[in-house]
């Protein structure tokens, strides 16, 4: 199974900031990574599908970035509605697989 | 408009089964794969499972043990997930979701609780 590692796990951030996840896959995936937002009691949200494609209406500070194995889910300016928790989501093979998360909180 | 709206939550007793339904609209039923993705409480999200609509493919995560079952109803546009044997570690709120490139649209989660 290919494994997906996230990094940080939890981070802490002020509004305006620029916050850069990460996602390394034990495999090469290409670019079959997803990125979700999910806030507490919420369904998860699709921001960004294979790789770098923005999901509609998404808004644009949001971006994805890399293939093979290494991916960055950037936020350009951080606004109040975005800490939530971020997962990433490899559907290259069987069985797909998600990050373990992170917590985006307010500094 | 899409819409995958998911059965109501369960209560249910350690060693029983459960059925979630996911009904979909808004698009043609055989168009996406369907997954299943459950988060236990406090936890990440975890895949499950995905069928093809069309062929009724299935696909599982090996941890299952041949508890899951995933099937589509192409006739009434909807995917039903059954787990068998639960366990109180099958606490969760359990998902369905589908759409261009996967997980584009997501029911709104179903509450499977496992107690005695």
């Amino acid at each position: 199974d290919i494994q997906l590692t996230q990094s940080p796990s939890a981070m802490s951030a002020s509004v305006g900031d620029r916050v850069t996840i990460t996602c390394r896959a034990s495999q090469d995936v290409s670019f079959y990574v997803a990125w979700f937002q999910q806030k507490p009691g919420k369904v998860p949200e699709r921001l960004i599908y294979a790789a770098s494609s923005l999901q509609s209406g998404v808004p644009s500070r949001f971006s994805g970035s890399g293939s093979g194995t290494e991916f960055t889910l950037t936020i350009s300016r951080l606004q109040p509605e975005d800490f939530a928790t971020y997962y990433c989501l490899q559907h290259s093979s069987f069985p797909y697989t998600f990050g373990q998360g992170t917590k985006l909180e307010s500094k | 408009q899409v819409l995958l709206v998911q059965s109501g939550a369960e209560v249910k007793r350690p060693g029983s089964s459960v059925r979630v339904s996911c009904r979909i609209s808004g698009y043609d039923f055989t168009s996406y794969g369907i997954d299943w993705v459950r988060q236990a409480p406090g936890q990440g999200l975890e895949w499950m499972a995905w069928i093809n609509p069309n062929n009724g493919i299935t696909k599982y995560v090996q941890k299952f043990r041949g508890r899951l079952t995933v099937i589509a109803d192409k006739s009434t546009r909807t995917a039903y997930m059954d787990l068998t044997n639960l366990g109180p570690d099958d606490t969760a709120v359990y998902f369905c979701s589908s759409g261009n490139y996967g997980f584009d649209h997501w029911g709104q989660g179903t509450l499977v609780a496992v107690s005695s």
